[in-house]
This record gives C-alpha cells, structure tokens and sequence, in this order.
C-alpha cells in the first residue's frame, strides 16, 4: 500500500526566514497532494494541494513543488511569520475514485522564533 | 457555517466502557471520514462513508464500529474501549468528487483509563 514519509518532524526557524518540508510517496499511482494545518486545538485545513499533471504550484507565501519521477513533494514558506507556527501534514492519494487511499504523513511541527 | 462538527469534545472512559462519538457535517458532502491522530503518526483513517447507508473500513478499523444512517451524520462507536484507543479522534467530509478538499471537525480527546 501507499507510504508516505515526511521530514523534518520538527522545524524551528526565524521569523523572516523560510522553511521547507519534505515528503516522500512509494505508490506510483498517486497524483494527488495536499498539505493540511494544524493549529494547536483545531482540525487540519488544506492550504495548498497540487497534482500531478503540474510541478509546481504558489499561493502567496506558501508553494508546493512536485517531482514524480522522485515521488517527492515540498512544501515552501517564504518570509515566515508566528501565525505559521503549527503542524503541517503532507498526505498523497490516488488518481482513482478511491476515497480510503489518502495517507497521510507523520506531520511537521513548525516553531516560528521571533 | 457550522461545517463539521464533533460531539463531545473531551471524554475520559474506563477499560471495557462502550461510548460512540457524534459527527455532523452541514456541507452536503457525501463523503464522510473518521481518523485517529497519535503522536508521531500522522492521522490514520479508520472507516469512511461514500454515501448515506454505506460505510467502508480504513487503515486501522479494529474496535470500532460506524453508520451513516443519515447523510448529515457519522456515528463512530466503540464498544470495549482499550488503553490503546486512546487518541485524538477527528472526522472529516469531503464533497462527491475524490481527491479533493477534507474539512475536518474540531477533534475529540478520548482517553481510556
């Protein structure tokens, strides 16, 4: 089945500065990506998701970059603020109707230092 | 917009205790989902729905039960509650279309003592 790694598990950078996750996917088949944020008490959203038909998408501050032939996928936050302190998962899921086979990472704790 | 919300939010059961958690979603979304987040392992789903009256097994389904007798709702219950069923538990609903936006409720802390 589908494995997704994820690293670091925790990242602490300085306010400013930019931060990058990596994950990695085993099943060829995926070409679906999500990244969810998790703030301390709350469920995870989606902030950016990209698929496989693209190798990289940008939503202001944040970008995802997508490197199939790897099955590898990223995660980039530019100039960083506190409100980016927070969990961020990475999740890969097939391009087939299959609700059951998006899997998750182990999650990133991000610390933003003022 | 309420979106998905997840009744109780805090529950402490005793070995053996049985107890379901509420799941209710305003979206109109087919899909229904409920995960369990443990420390170092990401959320790992345990069942999900695709439409009102059907529900399927996830990654880890042992020791939970599910229905979706009404489209809105998803029942999760646990009928011989373990230690190991301690968890943050989280449901989520996503529209007809696969892979595509999860909106997750706000969680539920479940421990088992």
């Amino acid at each position: 089945g589908e494995n997704v790694e994820q690293h670091p598990s925790t990242l602490s950078v300085q306010e400013g500065d930019s931060a990058v996750i990596k994950c990695t996917y085993s099943d060829s088949a995926s070409n679906y990506f999500p990244w969810y944020k998790q703030e301390l008490g709350k469920g995870p959203q989606l902030i950016i998701d990209i698929r496989s038909n693209v190798g990289e998408k940008k939503d202001q501050r944040i970008a995802v970059t997508l490197n199939k032939t790897a099955k590898h996928f990223s995660l980039h936050i530019t100039e960083t603020q506190p409100e980016d302190s927070a969990v961020y998962f990475c999740a890969a899921g097939p391009g087939y109707s299959s609700a059951s086979k998006i899997i998750f990472g182990s999650g990133t704790r991000l610390s933003i230092r003022p | 917009n309420a979106g998905v919300t997840q009744t109780p939010k805090f529950r402490v059961l005793k070995t053996g205790q049985s107890m379901t958690l509420l799941c209710a979603q305003d979206m109109n979304h087919e899909y229904m989902y409920w995960y369990r987040q443990d420390p170092g392992m990401g959320l790992r789903l345990i069942h999900y729905s695709v439409g009102e009256g059907t529900t399927a097994k996830g990654e880890v389904p042992d020791g939970y039960n599910v229905s979706r007798l009404k489209k809105q709702n998803f029942l999760l219950g646990l009928e011989s509650a373990a230690p190991s069923q301690t968890s943050v538990y989280f449901c989520a609903s996503s529209p007809t279309t696969p892979n595509t936006e999860a909106f997750f409720g706000q969680g539920t802390r479940l421990t088992v003592v």
